[in-house]
């Protein structure tokens, strides 16, 4: 049974039209990351929470929001998607933060296309 | 230097061969290594964690070179299976607490019939 959820799997958006992408998990891990993935590249980190702390890392652009209403629960709201928004977003969650050494578990992710 | 780099292949390998791929990190104070495998427009799965006396778990292997600042994994008898890349990821100390965790780009493998 999927333990980290996303929704949807394919998402279709135009350009500038806002969009929001779900993420559930069933772990109950305190820990819940986005990370935006392009052809051939690493999985970008966007930012975090660490249970209701919001952690946004330096590069994420400001068009990026995160919302995170319960434990279960983390969204990605992308206010004014643009061309090259249009990637792979990957839901992670952990038990505790990185500093347990403790491995991340991965959605399915959602593919994100920009008309 | 790249903070996490990884030789990106593709190595082509045939069934049955053994194949082996290195990761090399920048941050000395590193802490936690692990390799994950991405199948294509899938999500990363972790494959296995890095331990400083090497792990092994079934055909692969895993081993960290703190003084050399790599880490490496050996896969035995490759299987058609296999085929996917393979992600090197380090959880390094970035101060005030805080912890980061970055992904090599990843190498890609083909095992070929």
């Amino acid at each position: 049974d999927a333990m980290v959820i996303q929704n949807p799997r394919y998402q279709v958006t135009q350009f500038g039209k806002p969009v929001t992408l779900s993420c559930s998990q069933t772990l109950n891990h305190n820990v819940m990351y986005w990370y935006q993935q392009k052809s051939s590249q690493a999985p970008k980190l966007l930012f975090h929470y660490y249970d209701k702390d919001f952690n946004n890392e330096a590069d994420t652009p400001d068009n990026f929001q995160s919302r995170r209403p319960n434990t279960s629960f983390c969204f990605l709201d992308i206010r004014s998607p643009g061309l090259g928004d249009a990637a792979m977003y990957l839901c992670a969650t952990s038990r505790d933060g990185q500093g347990y050494g403790q491995p991340q578990h991965f959605g399915d992710g959602t593919r994100l296309s920009i008309l | 230097r790249k903070e996490v780099e990884q030789d990106p292949g593709p190595f082509n390998v045939p069934e049955g061969a053994t194949v082996a791929f290195n990761c090399t990190y920048s941050n000395s104070a590193s802490q936690s290594f692990f390799w994950y495998r991405q199948d294509c427009r899938k999500e990363p799965k972790l494959l296995m964690s890095v331990y400083s006396s090497g792990n092994e778990d079934g055909r692969f292997t895993a081993q960290l070179n703190r003084a050399s600042q790599y880490i490496s994994l050996l896969i035995r008898d490759s299987k058609l299976s296999d085929s996917a890349t393979y992600l090197c990821v380090v959880t390094s100390y970035s101060g005030a607490g805080s912890y980061q965790l970055t992904f090599g780009k990843g190498t890609k493998l083909s095992v070929i019939p």
